[in-house]
C-alpha cells in the first residue's frame, strides 16, 4: 500500500543534543510537510518542500531545519533541542500545494527531550 | 488571522447516539474545508472534505456541509460506534497552508 512512513515512532534525546527525524513516502507526491503537534494542540506547520523548493513558515525557529535529498525522503533536524521541543512531529505529503489538495499523514514521531 | 474554532472536548457518547462536532473558521477568500481523524496511536487520516459553498462531504456515515454564510463546517453522524472513538480535527486551506483546529476527542461507550 502507498503510504507515509515515519521512523522512529518514539525518539528520546538529551537537551542540546542534535536529533534527526525521518519521513519517507511511496506516493510519489511533490509536496512534503513537517508539523509539530504539542499535547492537546492543533498541528502547527513548520515548513514544506514543493519538489526541491523549501518553504519555511515565518515563525519556525532557526533551531529547526529540513532536508529533502530526493522525492521519497524528507528529514527534520533539530540542532539543539530544548525541553519545549518535546512534541509529536507529523510528516505529510500531497500531490500539489493547491487549496483543496488532500494531505496524507504519517503516524508521527513522538520526541522526548531529557 | 486565519483560524479554526472547534468545540472543546472530550465528548463522551453512548453507542448509537447522534454526534455533532461544531467547527467555524476565519479565512480570507474561499477556502477548502476538511475533517481529519486521528485514531489512537495512528497518524491523521482524511475523513471528508468540501471545496465550495453548499458542498456536502461524507464518508463512513459522517457528513459535513460547507456553510459559507455562517463560516461553518459542522461534523455529524447519526449513530456512532465504539470504533469511532478518536480525535477529530477540522481544518481548511485557502491562501494559507492547512490550518487546523485544536481537535475534539470523542469517546464512544458501549
Amino acid at each position: 500500500d502507498a503510504m507515509v512512513i515515519q521512523n522512529p515512532r518514539y525518539q528520546v534525546t538529551q537537551f542540546g543534543k542534535p536529533v534527526t527525524l525521518s519521513c519517507s513516502q511511496t506516493l510519489n507526491h511533490n509536496v512534503m510537510y513537517w508539523y509539530q503537534q504539542k499535547s492537546s494542540q492543533a498541528p502547527k506547520l513548520l515548513f514544506h518542500y514543493y519538489d526541491k523548493d523549501f518553504n519555511n513558515e515565518a515563525d519556525t525557529p532557526d533551531n529547526f531545519q529540513s532536508r529533502r535529498p530526493n522525492t521519497s525522503f524528507c528529514f527534520l533536524d533539530i540542532r539543539s533541542p530544548g525541553l519545549g521541543d518535546a512534541a509529536m512531529y507529523l510528516c505529510a505529503t500531497s500531490s500539489d500545494a493547491k487549496a483543496g489538495e488532500t494531505q496524507y499523514f504519517g503516524p508521527g514521531t513522538r520526541l522526548l527531550v531529557l | 488571522g486565519d483560524s479554526v474554532t472547534q468545540m472543546e472536548g472530550p465528548v463522551t457518547l453512548s453507542e448509537e447516539a447522534f454526534l455533532t462536532i461544531n467547527c467555524t473558521y476565519t479565512a480570507t477568500g474561499y477556502p477548502s474545508l476538511f475533517w481529519y481523524v486521528q485514531y489512537p496511536g495512528e497518524g491523521l487520516q482524511l475523513l471528508l472534505k468540501a471545496t465550495k459553498a453548499d458542498d456536502k462531504g461524507s464518508n463512513k456515515g459522517f457528513e459535513a456541509t460547507y456553510r459559507k454564510e455562517t463560516t461553518s463546517f459542522h461534523l455529524e453522524k447519526g449513530s456512532v460506534q465504539v470504533s469511532d472513538s478518536a480525535v477529530y480535527f477540522c481544518a481548511f486551506t485557502g491562501n494559507t497552508p492547512l490550518v487546523f483546529g485544536k481537535g475534539t476527542r470523542l469517546s464512544v461507550i458501549a
